[in-house]
C-alpha cells in the first residue's frame, strides 16, 4: 500500500518560513512527482507546484513562484514544500499527492498525504 | 491559466437519486481531466481519470464522460457515504487547476 505521511501541523508568525515534508512508503519514490496542492479553510482546492523526485527540477504556478521552494531528498524518499514570508491567508491544509511522471496527465492525483495544517497567526 | 467552472456548487439530492455534476473548462482539455471525493478533514480521494476511466475501487455508480471544454460526473443511485465535496482537476496544462467544488448534502 502506497502511503504519503506528512508532517505534523504547525504555527507560524506572519513574515516567518514553513517547510512540510512528505515521506513516500509502499513504492519507488522516483516513479511519481509531488505535487503540492492547499486548501484554505472553508474553501476549494488550489494546486502550487510539483517537484520531479529524480531530478529535483521542480514548478510551480506563477503566483507561486519566488515564494515556494519544492525540494526532494531521495535517500529517505520524502519531498517538501517550503513557503516563505507566510500571511495570515496563508492558513490552510497543505496536501502532497503523486503523479506518475510523464503521465499524470493521464493518470491524475492518485494517491495522497493526509494534510499538514499550517496557522498563521500573530 | 485554465478555468474550471463547476456547477452547481451546492446540490440537495435524497439516497437512490441520479446525480450529476457538470465541469466546464475555458479551453480544450481533450480527456485530460480527474474528478476527486473529498469527506470533512480528509484528503481528496481520486474516482475518476482521463474523463471517464474509474479509478481502482471506485464503485461502478460514478461514471464520468466528456472530452474537450465539457465535462460530467454522474452518480446513478446517490449512497450515504456519497455525501461530500466534488473537484474536477485538469491536467492538459499548468498549473494543473482545479474547478470550485460541488457539495452534495443530504435532502
Amino acid at each position: 500500500q502506497v502511503l504519503l505521511a506528512q508532517s505534523g501541523a504547525e504555527v507560524k508568525k506572519p513574515g516567518a518560513s514553513v517547510r512540510v515534508s512528505c515521506k513516500v512508503s509502499g513504492d519507488s519514490f522516483t516513479t511519481h512527482n509531488i505535487h503540492w496542492i492547499r486548501q484554505a479553510p472553508g474553501q476549494g482546492l488550489e494546486w502550487m507546484g510539483w517537484v520531479n523526485p529524480n531530478s529535483g527540477v521542480s514548478d510551480s504556478a506563477q503566483r507561486f513562484q519566488g515564494w515556494v521552494t519544492l525540494t526532494r531528498d531521495t535517500s529517505i524518499s520524502t519531498a517538501y514544500m517550503e513557503l516563505s514570508r507566510l500571511k495570515s491567508n496563508d492558513t490552510a491544509v497543505y496536501y502532497c499527492a503523486r503523479g506518475a511522471i510523464g503521465l499524470d496527465y493521464y493518470y491524475g492525483l492518485d494517491v495522497w498525504g493526509q494534510g499538514t495544517t499550517v496557522t498563521v497567526s500573530s | 491559466d485554465i478555468q474550471l467552472t463547476q456547477s452547481p456548487s451546492f446540490l440537495s439530492a435524497s439516497v437512490g437519486d441520479r446525480v450529476t455534476i457538470t465541469c466546464r473548462a475555458s479551453q480544450g482539455i481533450r480527456t485530460f481531466l480527474a474528478w476527486y471525493q473529498q469527506k470533512p478533514g480528509k484528503a481528496p480521494n481520486l474516482l475518476i481519470y482521463a474523463a471517464s476511466t474509474l479509478q481502482n475501487g471506485v464503485p461502478s455508480r460514478f461514471s464520468g464522460s466528456g472530452s474537450g471544454t465539457e465535462f460530467t460526473l454522474t452518480i446513478s443511485s446517490l449512497q450515504p457515504e456519497d455525501f461530500a465535496t466534488y473537484y474536477c482537476q485538469q491536467l492538459d496544462s499548468y498549473p494543473r487547476t482545479f474547478g470550485g467544488g460541488t457539495k452534495v448534502e443530504i435532502k
